[in-house]
């Protein structure tokens, strides 16, 4: 079936460090790709997504590009805020009409 | 503001209970979702319905039903309510059936089984 995995966390870094959350996917046909957001006491929020491979999702200095061939959508973003402390999930669409969530990432970013 | 909105934001009830969550989409938004959120198990979906049908299902109880009336908003009835039912319950709309494009989650009604 169809799955997402994600590295687990929590992920702590420092101001103004680089930042990976690995995303993997499992998909029969072709999935879209997205990364939402999750703020503390909110819901989820789109963060960037990619509909086709090679696209690149971007949003708020985050970037993450559709990789067919190793089947990932790593997040990336160059240089991290204390703002950006949230937990962010991968997660996959495919024509059945679902959202298809990891597990979840918990940032946290020290000043 | 993501335009959906779920009442009640929290809900404390004994085991054996019968709660009714509520979610108003967005304006517009056709299609409703709901979700799961617990620490053990992340995010799982539940069931989703565009005007009014039913369109999939996921990892939903029995003891848990649905509906999404004329005016598209939806409720999701949780019955024999038991403690590993806590959770996090977040309902999501989006404008058609086929997501490849953004859903809008409302704030979630966190549900606490004692």
């Amino acid at each position: 079936g169809n799955s997402v995995t994600q590295m687990e966390g929590p992920v702590t870094l420092s101001e103004e460090a680089f930042l990976t959350i690995n995303c993997t996917y499992t998909a029969t046909g072709y999935p879209s790709l997205f990364w939402y957001v999750q703020y503390p006491g909110e819901g989820l929020q789109l963060l960037l997504k990619a509909t086709k491979a090679d696209d690149k999702g971007s949003n708020k200095g985050f970037e993450a590009t559709y990789r067919k061939e190793t089947t990932s959508f790593h997040l990336e973003k160059g240089s991290v805020q204390v703002s950006d402390s949230a937990v962010y999930f991968c997660a996959l669409t495919t024509s059945a009409s679902k959202i298809i969530f990891g597990s979840g990432t918990r940032l946290s970013i020290r000043p | 503001d993501s335009g959906v909105t779920q009442t009640p934001k929290h809900l404390i009830t004994a085991t054996g209970q019968r709660v009714t969550l509520r979610c108003s989409p967005r304006s517009g938004d056709l299609s409703v979702y709901w979700y799961q959120q617990s620490l053990d198990q992340g995010l799982q979906f539940l069931i989703q319905y565009y005007n009014g049908e039913e369109r999939a299902k996921g990892n939903i109880l029995e003891r848990f039903s649905a509906q999404q009336f004329p005016d598209l908003h939806s409720e999701l009835n949780l019955s024999s309510l038991e403690l590993g039912d806590s959770a996090l319950y977040f309902c999501a709309s989006s404008v058609g059936t086929v997501m490849n494009t953004e859903a809008f989650f409302g704030q979630g009604t966190r549900l606490t089984v004692v």
